[in-house]
């Protein structure tokens, strides 16, 4: 059972304009999410997180918006740019654990 | 500043062979310690973690094994391969749980 979905395996955005990432999940005991950044041949960078107490986080770019009703998040990257082409995982956790819950990640093409 | 080191980056073992994977992560003390795997098209899975010296958790029961012999290292371990554990292999610290994590560089392993 996959508890955190991120059903777009790739996405293809032109440069300068708005990336969204989205991700579902299914557990209502997920209170703390994350998003990371991969490139190719490397480990995840962490990107920004969102407590489910908050319902949007901003970082420069990157924002996290968190809707609970809906159990679902998505990320913003206004405005893309080439080096933000990446695999982008979110990840949930609930309290007293500590496995992270993965998404499957979404392939993000910035064209020029 | 902290840093993980993995290696080898890249792996190529016969079936049956042994493993030994090495993480030691620097600049820190009492890290929790993560061993993940990412199978081709999919999300990370989390295979064992630690709290401390001696503490293993597993996550998922398989072919593998961890240690954690010194207080800033993890190792992952295998007395035979097997061809489904190919995959890229990612180590990982928190100086807390549910805080961001911080990867390795990532082994790419491959049993032929």
């Amino acid at each position: 059972d996959q508890q955190v979905k991120q059903n777009s395996p790739s996405l293809s955005v032109q440069e300068g304009r708005i990336s969204i990432l989205n991700c579902d999940y299914t557990n209502s005991m997920f209170d703390y999410f994350l998003w990371y950044k991969k490139y190719p041949a490397e480990g995840p960078t962490f990107l920004i997180s969102i407590s489910s107490i908050k319902d949007k986080n901003e970082d420069g770019r990157f924002t996290v918006f968190l809707n609970k009703s809906a159990k679902h998040l998505s990320l913003h990257i206004v405005p893309s740019q080439p080096g933000d082409s990446a695999v982008y995982f979110c990840a949930a956790s609930r309290d007293s654990n500590y496995q992270l819950i993965w998404g499957a990640g979404t392939k993000l093409i910035i064209k020029p | 500043s902290q840093t993980i080191h993995q290696w080898p980056a890249t792996l190529v073992q016969p079936v049956g062979s042994p493993l030994s994977l090495e993480c030691t992560v620097e600049g820190t003390s009492n890290p929790n310690l993560y061993w993940y795997r990412q199978a081709a098209g999919r999300g990370l899975q989390l295979l064992f973690y630690s709290v401390g010296i001696g503490q293993i958790s597993s996550e998922v029961p398989q072919n593998l094994s961890a240690s954690r012999p010194q207080d800033r290292q993890f190792i992952l371990s295998s007395k035979k391969l097997l061809l489904s554990d190919s995959g890229f292999y990612l180590c990982a610290w928190t100086i807390r749980v549910r805080t961001e994590a911080f990867f390795g560089q990532g082994t790419r392993l491959t049993v032929v």
